[in-house]
């Protein structure tokens, strides 16, 4: 079964700190692995896409990794801000070759609040 | 400015009665779907789109019904049918093809009263 599996739920940090998030997928077969920033009752806002061969790609303070091995990423956060304060959801590209239909797997996402 | 755009951000039902959603994109995109989204749930595919006059069920399709009777529009409706119909809703669109970014709109929150 599809699953993109996320860590952890929630999580508060202090302005200026750091933090990461884990997103594990067992998607078969993989196209691709997106970050998204969601604000609180609006939509989804891509970050970062990671393809199978990419290891490592940076978006301002946003750094994805993607070890395709162990089908696991994460999202490293550098010197939050309050506006860090967000959902962030792992999503995963799926692409049939052979029907040529494709489909997203979200993760639940990953609460965060950055206090002053 | 090329943008999705849904309407209305909220929305009020009775019990019982259908009610619509409105999606339309600006960006040329043939591919459209609609998500629900669940507290503590990831977002759940309800219908897609790849093409005008085309539409296939998602995994939670049962008490909604789509149209795409124009490139540019997509509206969702939910019918009395659908048992627990009170959510945040998502529309979505992306080139048609594979490895393609979707660009979400800014969602409608459905409340049944």
């Amino acid at each position: 079964k599809n699953q993109v599996e996320q860590s952890p739920q929630s999580l508060i940090i202090l302005e200026g700190k750091n933090c990461t998030l884990q997103c594990n997928y067992t998607v078969s077969p993989f196209s691709n692995l997106r970050w998204y920033k969601q604000d609180t009752g609006r939509g989804p806002v891509s970050l970062t896409i990671m393809t199978f061969s990419e290891n490592t790609k940076s978006n301002g303070r946003y750094t994805a990794t993607l070890d395709a091995d162990t089908k696991q990423s994460s999202l490293h956060i550098t010197a939050s801000q309050l506006s860090d304060s967000a959902s962030y959801i792992c999503v995963v590209s799926s692409t049939s070759y052979t029907s040529g239909t494709y489909k997203y797997i979200f993760g639940t996402g990953t609460r965060l609040k950055v206090l002053a | 400015d090329g943008g999705i755009t849904q309407s209305p951000k909220y929305l009020f039902r009775k019990e019982g009665q259908n009610v619509t959603l409105s999606c339309e994109q600006n960006l040329n995109h043939d591919a459209m779907y609609w998500y629900r989204q669940d507290p503590g749930q990831g977002l759940r595919l309800i219908y897609y789109s790849q093409i005008v006059n085309d539409f296939q069920k998602g995994d939670i399709a049962e008490g909604y019904s789509v149209s795409r009777e124009k490139k540019e529009s997509f509206p969702l409706t939910v019918t009395s049918a659908q048992k627990n119909p009170t959510a945040f809703y998502l529309c979505a669109s992306s080139i048609r093809g594979r490895d393609t970014e979707a660009f979400f709109g800014q969602g409608t929150r459905l409340t049944v009263v």
